[in-house]
């Protein structure tokens, strides 16, 4: 089945620095979601992207996927401690077996400093 | 309305014994997943249910591990024989149905924490 990578496993910033965290596959993918779990929690959905290029933005997050739909990334400007957390990327199974199912990324954690 | 709701929220158990997990899925998804999660890892993918199709256990790690799904709602997790490496947190999913990425939106349960000593 498909595998995708998530980079970097953790990531401290200071509050106010930006955050980036990357997902990569070797193969392209049909679509990419993200999801976002805090310390404690379970994980929720932030956003899906199915297109090529394609640039979403909610708030201080930039999430993009990339031209040939094997990479995407999650991008959060100016991080507050509410910020903190594990982002996950997750890859939808288009065939095969597999189908329907959604394949994780290890995470991201992400600790911020007050 | 009503989200994923999973019981119990926390499990104890003596190694050896069996647990039962249970998952109540949102009302309609006809797609129910159930995930684990050790202390600070990613979520590792057990068993995907699909309407009434035969389930995936590909990602179940051992015969010790079974799922079903009665009425195409309910989820019941099982483990029997319990082993201390079992210890973690169990999740379970639900979409609307497994049919297209845009209705794969999956919504997460609060979890079962399952400490076998």
């Amino acid at each position: 089945g498909q595998q995708v990578m998530q980079i970097p496993q953790y990531q401290h910033v200071q509050e106010g620095e930006d955050f980036t965290t990357y997902c990569n596959s070797s193969t392209t993918l049909s679509n990419i979601q993200w999801y976002k779990q805090r310390p404690g929690g379970h994980p929720v959905f932030l956003i899906q992207l199915v297109k090529s290029g394609e640039v979403k933005k909610q708030k201080r997050l930039t999430f993009q996927f990339g031209e040939a739909k094997k990479n995407s990334s999650l991008h959060i400007t100016a991080t507050q401690t509410t910020d903190v957390g594990t982002y996950f990327c997750a890859i939808f199974n288009a065939g095969g077996t597999s189908y329907g199912k959604l394949t994780f990324g290890q995470g991201t954690i992400l600790t911020v400093h007050p | 309305g009503a989200g994923v709701s999973q019981s119990p929220s926390n499990k104890v158990t003596e190694k050896g014994k069996d647990v039962e997990l249970r998952c109540d899925p949102i009302s309609g998804h006809t797609a129910l997943y159930w995930y684990r999660q050790s202390l600070g890892q990613g979520l590792e993918f057990l068993i995907y249910f699909q309407g009434n199709s035969a389930p995936d256990k590909s990602g179940l790690p051992s015969d010790r591990f079974s799922a079903e799904r009665t009425g195409g709602s309910v989820s019941t997790l099982t483990i029997q024989r319990t082993q201390q490496e079992d210890s973690a947190v169990y999740l379970c999913a639900s979409s609307l149905r497994a049919g297209g990425p845009k209705l794969n939106t999956q919504y997460f349960g609060p979890g079962t924490r399952l400490t076998v000593l």
